[in-house]
Order: structure tokens, then C-alpha cells, then sequence
């Protein structure tokens, strides 16, 4: 099992949808969480990053964290065309080092 | 505030020869990283910096790549020989700190090699 399993993809979603992308980890030491959006032939860009179980709003997105269930979720409400691109988790531990999911892309169609 | 500069943006080789990678962190940021980004999957680390030491490098192939950060701000990344299989994004990121807060990774716009 690999210790950050990511959705597989690709997804695609009418224009105003919600979109729920979602992540599983397998070791109970990590720490915080990230969700990263990257856009083609670009470099990964920090969208959401929470230490703790819970919500976490920002706009028109919101992380979510499951600790007891190893789950963390990114909601995008309202979704629009410029929100096409992939989305990335990344979960770090103490070492600092973050290790991603593989990825989905979400295409979001006008 | 300016971002993490890579350069060059493309980089196109002959296998078996030498390529090299420049990165610039977002200025104050200690902490410095190499990843290696395979078409359809995440970043996966080779190397991190604290300052000028070498901090984790259990994932960089050593037998042919290598990295430096002098001064502990610009570092380099560097491939001898290039194989087939290297090809692909290096993606340079910096941080503030290496742990807790402050430890979010800012993320350049990556090297794409292509290998022939």
C-alpha cells in the first residue's frame, strides 16, 4: 500500500459544480496537509495546508482532515473553467518530508 | 515577492551527457528542495537543504547525480551521464523552516530534460 493513495482521474465537471477530490494515507505520523493545484507546464502552487482534524475554509475552497479515518478531502465550490488543472495532496510528517499523491485532473467544462 | 526561479525552463540532451540544473529559492528561505516529477505522478523528493548541508539525500541517485548549495541560498542540481529515463520535471521548492510552522513549500516552475 502506498503510503498516500490519491483518486484516480480524470475528472471532469460542468461549469458551478461541486467538486470533491479526496486522499487516503496510510501512516498515523503525519502531520499536516497540503493541497496543491498545478496547472500545465507549471510548478506545483500551495492552495490549502492544515495541521489539524477539521474544516479548513479559504474562499471557495475548503480542506478537510480525518485524522482517525487517515482521509483528507478539498472541496471546490462553485467550480469554473480557470480552477482546469491538477490538484495534488501532500502529507508531511516531522521530518519535513511531504510526500504526494499522484494526482487528478479536473477539467471544468463552461 | 518573487517566486523560486529555475532555469533553464527546457532542457533537450543526448544520452550519456551532462546537464545541469539552477535554482533560486524565495529570498529568507532556508530550506531548500529537489523533486522529481514523472509524467501523471507527484513530486518526489531527491534532495533537501538546510542552509548549505545536505539534510536528506537517501533519495538521490549518487552515482550519477549530484547538488550543491553554496552559500545557502542558490543551489544546483546536475545529471552525469544523462539516461533515458531521466527524463523528465526536476522541480526546486524552498521553505521558511524545515518543521513546523512556516514550513510550507513554495514550489518553482520546474526544469523540463528530455533525454534522446
Amino acid at each position: 500500500q502506498k503510503e498516500v493513495e490519491q483518486d484516480p482521474g480524470p475528472l471532469s465537471v460542468p461549469e458551478g459544480a461541486i467538486v470533491s477530490l479526496n486522499c487516503t494515507y496510510s501512516n498515523s505520523a503525519f502531520q499536516y496537509f497540503m493541497w496543491y493545484r498545478q496547472y500545465s507546464r507549471k510548478g506545483p502552487e500551495l492552495l490549502m495546508y492544515t495541521y489539524s482534524s477539521g474544516n479548513k475554509e479559504d474562499g471557495r475552497f475548503t480542506a478537510q482532515v480525518d485524522k482517525s479515518s487517515k482521509y483528507i478531502s478539498l472541496f471546490i465550490r462553485d467550480s469554473q473553467p480557470s480552477d482546469s488543472a491538477t490538484y495534488l495532496c501532500a502529507i508531511g510528517g516531522a521530518n519535513s518530508k511531504l510526500t504526494f499523491g499522484k494526482g487528478i485532473t479536473l477539467s471544468v467544462r463552461p | 515577492e518573487a517566486g523560486v526561479v529555475q532555469s533553464p525552463r527546457y532542457k533537450i540532451i543526448e544520452k550519456k551527457q551532462p546537464v545541469a540544473f539552477w535554482c533560486n529559492p524565495i529570498s529568507g528561505h532556508n530550506t531548500l528542495y529537489w523533486y522529481l516529477q514523472n509524467l501523471g505522478q507527484g513530486p518526489e523528493l531527491l534532495i533537501r537543504y538546510e542552509n548549505e548541508e545536505a539534510v536528506d539525500d537517501s533519495q538521490l541517485p549518487k552515482d550519477r547525480f549530484s547538488a550543491e548549495r553554496l552559500k545557502g541560498v542558490d543551489s544546483t542540481l546536475k545529471i552525469q551521464p544523462a539516461e533515458l529515463g531521466d527524463s523528465a520535471v526536476y522541480l526546486c521548492a524552498s521553505s521558511l523552516l524545515a518543521g513546523g510552522v512556516g514550513n510550507e513549500q513554495f514550489f518553482g516552475p520546474g526544469t523540463r530534460l528530455t533525454v534522446l
